[in-house]
């Protein structure tokens, strides 16, 4: 059954590092989208792309994180200077007809980065 | 007021019960309406979708009241691998919105 994967499973990284992390959605679909876990708390959308540019984003993605497809599989998530609160479980998820109402709307997640901020 | 509110639980129910999860959300211009499943340090799982008229799938069932802005699920004669936390999930434009989720442990 085809997966979203992603790399690293965990990241340790000091305060003011960069990280990016890396997924790679299933191949034919065409919506991706990450989102964030932080312990305990409820998984939160960050960003969402399609057609090659960001589609809609929210108030947590902010000029500190930035997304792109390099090529034709991968989907990177890069945050560029890293705060002790960007801890938290990063999900990657694709779907294959994006999130409008004619579809069923069911985004496919992978098993998640855990990043860890020191 | 949360765009997607959920009771936080834990529920904590024996094996074999019936099971009730509420969710209210707030913005009216939502679209499409999901419960999803999210095993404890994994990813989130489609469940259902869940429809005007009202949906089931085996054990589960689904209603929306849209004039209320109220989702449910009922899971009925509980499993012990029905454990989980179950996060209610609006779609509003191109975004995927997920509640806090509400917790379920099945006691055998």
């Amino acid at each position: 059954e085809p997966e979203v994967t992603q790399t690293p499973s965990h990241q340790v990284t000091q305060m003011g590092q960069e990280v990016i992390l890396r997924c790679v959605p299933i191949s034919n679909h065409l919506y991706f989208y990450w989102y964030r876990q932080i312990l305990g708390q409820k998984v939160e959308f960050l960003v969402s792309f399609y057609n090659n540019e960001i589609s809609e984003k929210s108030e947590i993605f902010d000029d500190q994180f930035s997304v792109e497809r390099p090529d034709g599989s991968n989907f990177t998530l890069k945050i560029r200077s890293t705060k002790l609160e960007d801890s938290a479980m990063y999900f990657c998820a694709s779907s294959v007809e994006g999130t409008s109402v004619q579809n069923t709307g069911e985004l496919f997640f992978g098993e998640g980065s855990r990043l860890t901020v020191l | 007021r949360k765009e997607v509110e959920q009771d936080p639980g834990p529920f904590n129910v024996p094996e074999g019960a019936t099971v009730a999860f509420n969710c209210t959300y707030s913005n009216s211009a939502s679209q499409s309406f999901f419960w999803y499943r999210q095993d404890c340090r994994k990813e989130p799982k489609l469940l259902m979708s869940v429809y005007s008229s009202g949906n089931e799938d085996g054990r589960f069932t689904a209603q929306l009241n849209r004039a209320s802005q109220y989702i449910s699920l009922l899971i009925r004669d509980s499993k012990l691998s029905d454990s989980a936390t179950y996060l209610c999930v609006v779609n509003r434009d191109d975004k995927i919105i997920f509640g806090k989720g509400t917790r379920l442990h099945i006691l055998p």
